[in-house]
């Protein structure tokens, strides 16, 4: 397809358990951000990679948070020992390149639930 | 943290009135401004963009205006049809990649 694809769509976890989160940016969009969205509120920075390096790291909340990016397509975000406060809508955004005047195109998120 | 809020989170418009939605931006030096639409379980989805050395930008029936001296975006979308309820978000941008997005505004519009 054309857009940022996410999967998986929605998933489901014990809390303790690790999950990743998958993003697979538009073809030839060099930048890639990760967001998280919690109810009712607005997205929260939590990464950005240029290429496969992530000049910005800055809004990852704690160090069970990481996220790398592969051939400067796929990025993977993982989340360790998750804790029920991960519960959020987690996601992915793509732009041709990683500066300023470049909307970002999203994809539509990985729902993320912690019993 | 960067403050980006909405002065109103829900707004009811009737269908073909003229819809506006309000954000407020703390940081003088932000100089990219976009705003999104959000629809229930999808993500959010461009709009329209405007420029620090822009004051207004028009698409296809949505206006964006920027008022620097009080830090203030609008976004006005014009014949508002019942597609356009959604939530909408307003972000901006200093360093160019990264973005600070407000809460939302919820837009129903009443048929």
């Amino acid at each position: 397809g054309a857009g940022v694809s996410q999967s998986p769509s929605n998933k489901v976890t014990e809390k303790g358990k690790d999950v990743e989160l998958r993003c697979d940016p538009i073809s030839g969009h060099t930048a890639l951000y990760w967001y998280r969205q919690s109810l009712g509120q607005g997205l929260e920075f939590l990464i950005y990679f240029q290429g496969n390096s992530a000049p910005d790291k800055s809004g990852l909340p704690s160090d069970r948070f990481s996220a790398e990016r592969t051939g400067g397509s796929v990025s993977t975000l993982t989340i360790q020992r998750t804790q029920q406060e991960d519960s959020a809508v987690y996601l992915c955004a793509s732009s041709l390149f990683g500066a300023a005047n470049q909307p970002q195109h999203f994809g539509d998120g990985t729902r993320l639930s912690i019993l | 943290g960067e403050s980006v809020g909405l002065h109103l989170p829900t707004l009811s418009v009737q269908e073909g009135d003229n819809s506006i939605i309000n954000c407020a931006y703390s940081n003088s030096a932000s100089d990219y401004f976009i705003w999104y639409k959000q629809e229930s379980g999808k993500g959010p989805q461009f709009i329209i963009d405007i420029r620090s050395n822009m004051d207004k930008r028009q698409g296809q029936r949505v206006t964006v205006l920027l008022n620097k001296t009080v830090k203030h975006l609008s976004l006005q979308i014009a014949a508002t049809q019942p597609g356009d309820s959604a939530v909408y978000f307003c972000a901006e941008t200093y360093t160019g990649n990264q973005f600070y997005f407000g809460t939302g505004t919820s837009l129903t519009v009443i048929p």
